[in-house]
């Protein structure tokens, strides 16, 4: 247990569906973040929240919808997915500045079918 | 743009074995280096970093030199174990226009190693 919570751990979904990954830390962090893990494919950083505000949408497709209601709390709502959508989801936290160590979740596999 | 290059897998290794990880960064500035590991159905954890050149990151047996002149944070250990067996992953810090960085990473692909008993 690193101290970030995921959920759920698997989700499978149909391209109509919604459906929302929930993350949770306690470990005092400021700074949250969804990164993409693909098979054979670098880490793709989806989105940054800091202080609960979002400070980096790396050209995400609207179908990726994050919330960030309070600094222990990140969720990604999902919708209208496509079956490329599968993969890793990833939540990490840090703290907003210094020596940028994240603290890794578990993950959320997603399937899209 | 940053980028990081690591060395194609799967590594495959009897235990006790020497292992090396290449990992290249592009030379922008003097980014923070990282390696990163994933245990099976795990998240990513911290394995070790190096802030600055020649600084030398090390923790359980392994050990990456920050190489300025070759843009390279090789990952070695000198006796790998069968719960070594996981991914690597090479990050380098963001390069930033200005302000903070948060922990914007730049990652590798990642290194499938496996050790054999």
């Amino acid at each position: 247990e690193t101290g970030v919570t995921q959920t759920p751990r698997h989700l499978v979904m149909g391209m109509t569906n919604k459906k929302s990954l929930k993350c949770e830390q306690h470990l005092g962090h400021n700074a949250m973040y969804w990164y993409k893990q693909s098979a054979k494919k670098p880490l793709e950083l989806m989105f940054v929240y800091s202080l609960e505000e979002r400070v980096e949408n790396n050209s995400v497709p609207s179908r990726f919808s994050p919330e960030c209601p309070n600094s222990s709390h990140l969720f990604l709502h999902l919708h209208t997915l496509q079956p490329e959508d599968s993969a890793l989801y990833l939540c990490a936290s840090s703290q907003p500045s210094g020596a940028n160590v994240l603290t890794f979740g578990a993950g959320s596999r997603l399937t899209v079918l | 743009g940053d980028s990081v290059t690591q060395m194609e897998g799967p590594v495959t290794l009897s235990e006790e074995a020497f292992l090396t990880i290449n990992c290249t960064y592009t030379a922008t500035g003097y980014p923070s280096l990282f390696w990163y590991v994933q245990y099976p159905g795990e998240g990513l954890q911290l394995l070790l970093k190096a802030t600055k050149a020649d600084d030398k990151g090390s923790n359980k047996g392994f050990e990456a030199t920050y190489r300025k002149e070759t843009t390279s944070f090789h990952l070695e250990k000198g006796s790998v174990q069968v719960s070594d067996s996981a991914v690597y992953f090479c990050a380098r810090k963001w390069r930033s226009a200005g302000g903070t960085s948060y922990g914007k990473l730049t990652f590798g692909q990642g290194t499938i190693l496996t050790v054999h008993p």
